[in-house]
């Protein structure tokens, strides 16, 4: 079974531009994760969508947002970059509505930086 | 959730088991205890979990104590490749929350 895959792997964007990143989870998984990877502060959770609905959210601005479609593949959307949100982000698929119990798994990241 | 609390670093000779604590004295009675690793700028790996019980896997053991204040994930033949951050997570539901981890490097 193929695992989670994000793409792009890498992107360039400068201040001010918007960019949109896009998760496919492993087959069968519903709920699929984002998550901020910086070297200051270390992984944080942005967001979780399950069957198209925005579950849970993290303590990001609205300029962080998200989407997940039919298929359960999901997209997030960085708008008027700033430097600080280079970062690697992770997407994340569990089977079903995060419970306890259930297991995330990582897809490799996307590596953003903004110039 | 859970605050947990792990050493930064430790070191493992190849081949020799890799025993990594983690403490978590406020963790509820609902909460698991996860374990994930992530080598250099890849995505965490998903390694083991457990409730109460002892678990193994192919990849590793976890021992919780019966208090369940504290764990110990064991790799029991550590490699080269083993060389990654660990992370102990505690959550009931939601979201895993990272604290820094345990840079482990495993030498020759």
């Amino acid at each position: 079974k193929a695992g989670v895959t994000q793409t792009p792997r890498y992107l360039i964007k400068t201040r001010g531009q918007q960019v949109t990143l896009s998760c496919s989870p492993i087959s069968g998984h519903r709920s699929v994760s984002w998550y901020q990877q910086t070297p200051g502060q270390g992984l944080q959770f942005l967001f979780e969508y399950f069957s198209e609905t925005q579950r849970n959210k993290g303590n990001f601005p609205g300029r962080f947002s998200g989407r997940q479609f039919s298929n359960s593949r999901s997209e997030m959307n960085v708008s008027t970059l700033e430097l600080g949100d280079s970062a690697l982000y992770l997407c994340a698929s569990s089977l079903g509505v995060l419970a306890a119990g259930d297991t995330q798994y990582f897809g490799p990241g996307t590596r953003l930086t903004v110039l | 959730d859970a605050k947990t609390t792990q050493p930064t670093s430790m070191d493992c000779a190849e081949g020799r088991a890799a025993n990594l604590p983690c403490n978590h004295s406020t963790i509820s009675g609902n909460e698991y205890v996860y374990w994930y690793r992530q080598i250099h700028s890849q995505g965490p790996q998903y390694i083991i979990h457990g409730l109460k019980n002892n678990e193994t896997n192919e990849m590793a053991s976890l021992i919780i104590t019966e208090d369940r204040k504290s764990s110990t994930l064991i790799l029991p033949h550590a490699t080269l490749r083993d060389t990654a951050v660990y992370y102990c997570i505690v959550r009931v539901t939601d979201k895993l929350i990272f604290g820094t981890g345990t840079r482990l490097q495993v030498f020759p």
